[in-house]
């Protein structure tokens, strides 16, 4: 299957930027997404990227490079109800089952 | 707003019971899913279906099996539970195709087996 790496645990100061990486295998299918879950919640879509560069989107900003199976999560002007596990997500090669990372769980603190 | 509902919030079972988690989707969503979720392990895949009455293993299918006789609906059976399937079971759904459909997760079910 798919390996999926990004970091356990980030710590991060409300005001502040925070990147939450993603390192990926690279296949015929060369999508990545991420998703937020609050704790005792249920995931929930954030973003899709399909092409190289940078997706923005409000407050959050996703960058992907196909070449290199990177990827990264970009918060700004943190809020502490961003606190959250933070998932990313890419299709296997056949393009029929989505394999996750094992989640960057954020702590955002006053 | 898609809504993806499953049955129990919370269950607690006994070793060898049979289980059954239910899941029904509001969209008519062509794919559902089904995932366990364990600390330290993220969302592993156990049984995914692309149309009624199709089903196709996971990464973690042993000790499941799965029924979808209706397009709507989507249940996870666990023939003899086990402690070592006590988890947060979450099921989803989505549009074709797969690879670049987001994913609709219910609120999950976490089961205890004793």
């Amino acid at each position: 299957g798919q390996n999926i790496d990004q970091p356990t645990e980030m710590t991060a100061t409300e005001g502040a930027i925070v990147q939450i990486n993603c390192t990926y295998q690279t296949s015929g299918f060369n999508g990545l997404f991420w998703y937020q879950q609050h704790a005792g919640e249920a995931p929930t879509f954030l973003s899709y990227n399909v092409l190289d560069g940078l997706e923005e989107k409000g407050r959050f900003s996703s960058f992907l490079s196909r070449s290199k199976g990177y990827s990264y999560l970009l918060l700004k002007e943190l809020q502490m109800k961003d606190s959250a596990s933070y998932l990313c997500a890419a299709p296997n090669n056949a393009g029929n089952m989505l394999t996750f990372g094992g989640g960057t769980r954020l702590m955002v603190k006053p | 707003d898609v809504k993806v509902t499953q049955s129990s919030r919370y269950l607690v079972k006994r070793t060898g019971e049979k289980v059954f988690l239910e899941c029904v989707q509001d969209m008519d969503h062509e794919n559902m899913f089904w995932y366990r979720q364990d600390p330290g392990l993220g969302l592993r895949l156990i049984y995914f279906s692309y149309d009624v009455k199709m089903k196709e293993k996971g990464d973690i299918p042993e000790g499941y099996s799965v029924s979808r006789e209706k397009k709507e609906r989507f249940s996870l059976i666990l023939e003899s539970a086990s402690t070592n399937q006590t988890s947060m079971y979450l099921c989803a759904s989505s549009l074709d195709p797969i690879y670049n459909s987001p994913l609709h997760f219910g609120n999950g079910t976490r089961l205890t087996v004793t």
